[in-house]
């Protein structure tokens, strides 16, 4: 059974960068039937499609995060990567990785997420 | 950016009720619509993708219809488990927008 599981610091200060890890188990990450993605959630909001990464390395980012935002693979460890640059309070949210199906093309695995507060 | 726009917000029903919950594309978006459901607390769970295939595991109950810019989620008899906020989806392209959310609550 396919898991992913974020990591990452819960408290980052305004300005820095955020940066997460996805890690996958139970399956490879090198799969072209596969893309892997972001998701956050502010507090009490709804859910925001911050970008996903294919198995070709094409990278498709959310344009309102476009200049701040960076996903990378690292296959050798089966892992997905999220970097944020130049944080602000906006950014605090609960932050997923999923899996998408490129046929399906649907998120249809989820990591259980990981609370991201920028504060001082 | 492709909006999409569920309706309602929010909503409150009887066990055994049947729950509609639609979703609008501001552009046809062919059956590239996928479902949500979040518990409170928990990750989303995928139910439907396009538009009216049911996820591997997802009750029966559930099911959905559309295609172009309007589309349908339906519950056909509210159980206890189904307390939870859905999400529409579109994925016809990037950025892959979500609909704001349904609430829906159990009377």
């Amino acid at each position: 059974q396919l898991l992913l599981q974020e990591s990452g610091p819960g408290l980052v200060k305004p300005s820095e960068p955020l940066s997460l890890t996805c890690s996958v188990s139970g399956g490879s990450i090198s799969s072209s039937n596969y893309y892997w993605g972001w998701i956050r959630q502010p507090p009490g909001k709804g859910l925001d499609w911050i970008g996903s990464i294919y198995y070709s390395g094409n990278t498709y980012y959310n344009p309102s995060l476009k200049s701040r935002v960076t996903i990378s693979v690292d296959t050798s460890k089966n892992q997905f990567s999220l970097k944020l640059n130049s944080v602000t309070a906006a950014d605090t949210a609960i932050y997923y990785c999923a899996r998408g199906g490129v046929s399906e093309v649907a998120l249809d695995i989820w990591g259980l997420g990981t609370m991201v507060t920028v504060s001082s | 950016d492709i909006q999409v726009t569920q309706s309602p917000s929010s909503l409150s029903a009887s066990l055994g009720d049947r729950v509609t919950i639609t979703c609008r594309a501001s552009q046809s978006i062919s059956r590239y619509l996928n479902w949500y459901q979040q518990k409170p607390g928990k990750a989303p769970r995928l139910l439907i993708y396009a538009a009216s295939t049911l996820q591997s595991g997802v009750p029966p109950r559930f099911s959905g219809s559309g295609s172009g810019t309007d589309f349908t989620l339906t519950i056909s008899s509210l159980q206890p488990e189904d307390l939870a906020t859905y999400y529409c989806q579109q994925s016809y392209n990037n950025p892959r927008t979500f609909g704001g959310g349904t609430k829906v609550e159990i009377k």
